[in-house]
């Protein structure tokens, strides 16, 4: 067990609905980032939020946001939903900026959208 | 296009021989890789890390090498177990920076 909880594991949303992801970092950890994992794909990067603000972000349009909060949990918010959003969403949590650090993952938030 | 790929997607061994998986990186600029092991429903899980100062770690049974000329890395597992059946993803991070990329990952299957 990483420490890094992610709810809800498992959701089905229909096309042009919005959805909001929840993770609880591990304690201790000031950094969430935040991957999208499509079937029988590697994770991509999303954003990354250090200290309540975005510090980093990847090819993901702006439907994709986020928020940390000062407990330095965090969401990740996808509006206007598309089909090819259905993937399994990952939490990472980690200790600084960068990726330098071990990341620690969570079991994932799996989104379908029909 | 992907920067880090790996040669094979999957692999089949046998239990107690030792397992090694390839991965190719294209960006001259990675300084820093890392291994995880995904179990299925689960999220990645760190298996062992270098950075490009390195040329070699080693961890408990696994072992990572890394070779800039080339720009290619593996992963070694010795005495594979059924435990040891997961995917292996590589990953990058060039500069130190905020994102990892991720291969495609290679499907581990050690059969008894």
């Amino acid at each position: 067990e990483t420490g890094v909880t992610q709810s809800p594991t498992h959701l089905i949303k229909t096309r042009g609905q919005q959805v909001t992801l929840r993770c609880s970092s591990q304690s201790g950890h000031n950094t969430v980032s935040w991957y999208q994992q499509a079937l029988g794909q590697g994770p991509q990067f999303i954003f990354q939020y250090y200290r309540e603000e975005e510090n980093g972000r990847g090819n993901f349009p702006p439907r994709f946001s986020g928020l940390q909060f000062p407990n330095y949990s965090s969401e990740l918010n996808v509006n206007a939903l598309e089909l090819d959003d259905s993937a399994l969403y990952l939490c990472a949590s980690s200790l600084g900026q960068g990726a330098g650090g071990e990341l620690f993952f969570g079991e994932g938030s799996r989104l379908t959208v029909l | 296009g992907e920067s880090v790929g790996l040669h094979l997607p999957t692999l089949s061994v046998q239990e107690g021989d030792n397992s090694i998986i390839n991965c190719a990186y294209s960006n001259s600029a990675s300084d820093y890789f890392i291994w995880y092991k995904q179990e299925s429903g689960k999220g990645p899980q760190f298996i062992i890390d270098i950075r490009s100062n390195m040329d070699k770690r080693q961890g408990q049974r696994v072992t990572v090498l890394l070779n800039k000329t080339v720009k290619h890395l593996s992963l070694q597992i010795a005495a594979t177990q059924p435990g040891d059946s997961a995917v292996y993803f590589c990953a990058e991070t060039p500069n130190s920076g905020y994102a990892l990329n991720f291969g495609k990952g290679t499907s581990l299957l050690v059969t008894p």
